[in-house]
């Protein structure tokens, strides 16, 4: 069974179109997360949410924004895609809430979105 | 601010040597390090994580430590084999829940 998992796989979109990315664990793990993934391969942090509230907002433009329909699922929806937005996407999650921090995240496979 | 760095950033080894990884972070305050590995086109697979209390972990061929007043962990890889060929991620959890990622080390092991 797959522990996170996401769709697409891959998403190839034309700027300025609107587009999700789905991600779901089936860990019963109580905080989520979204990762960008640039072209130099560095990983940086998004978005976590814990029990439908957002924990982390880091610096992204408000263009991004993850939607948590219950614990199980945090959603990345992306208003008028920018050539900059190219990247891989990834979702993770962990056990545990904000204050119980010594768990190990699990990682999806990963969504490449290419913006022509 | 937290950075992380992973030196070196590509290694090619024989089939069969012990490899050592370095990983390197500016801010000792720091809940735990994680290493991951990620091959290519692929995800990300949680090989090991260290508690701050923590001096090292084992899992099979692979021991991490971490020496965190000197903002220091390093993953050793015994009798390297060509499936271990893929790129080494290494994570520090500060506050905030935050993970900051390294710049990975890209490893070939050649048969």
């Amino acid at each position: 069974d797959t522990a996170v998992s996401q769709t697409p796989k891959y998403l190839v979109t034309q700027m300025g179109n609107d587009k999700s990315i789905k991600c779901e664990q089936n860990l019963g793990h109580d905080t989520m997360y979204w990762y960008k993934q640039d072209s130099k391969k560095f990983l940086k942090i998004m978005f976590s949410y814990n029990n439908k509230e957002l924990i982390i907002n880091e610096t992204v433009p408000n263009r991004f924004s993850p939607k948590s329909p219950d614990k199980a699922h945090l959603n990345l929806h992306i208003n008028s895609l920018e050539l900059g937005d190219s990247a891989v996407y990834f979702c993770a999650s962990r056990r545990g809430r904000a204050g119980e921090i010594n768990n190990e995240q699990f990682f999806g496979p990963g969504t490449r979105l290419t913006v022509l | 601010k937290q950075e992380v760095t992973q030196i070196p950033a590509a290694l090619s080894v024989p089939e069969g040597e012990n490899l050592v990884l370095n990983c390197s972070f500016t801010d000792s305050a720091i809940y735990n390090l994680q290493w991951f590995r990620q091959d290519p086109g692929k995800g990300l697979t949680s090989l090991l994580l260290i508690q701050s209390s923590q001096r090292e972990q084992t899992s099979g061929r692979l021991n991490a430590s971490l020496d965190k007043s000197s903002g220091r962990s390093t993953l050793y890889i015994a009798a390297s084999q060509p499936g271990d060929s893929a790129t080494y991620l290494c994570a520090v959890l500060t506050g905030a829940n935050n993970l900051f990622f390294g710049t990975g080390t890209r490893l070939t092991v050649i048969p």
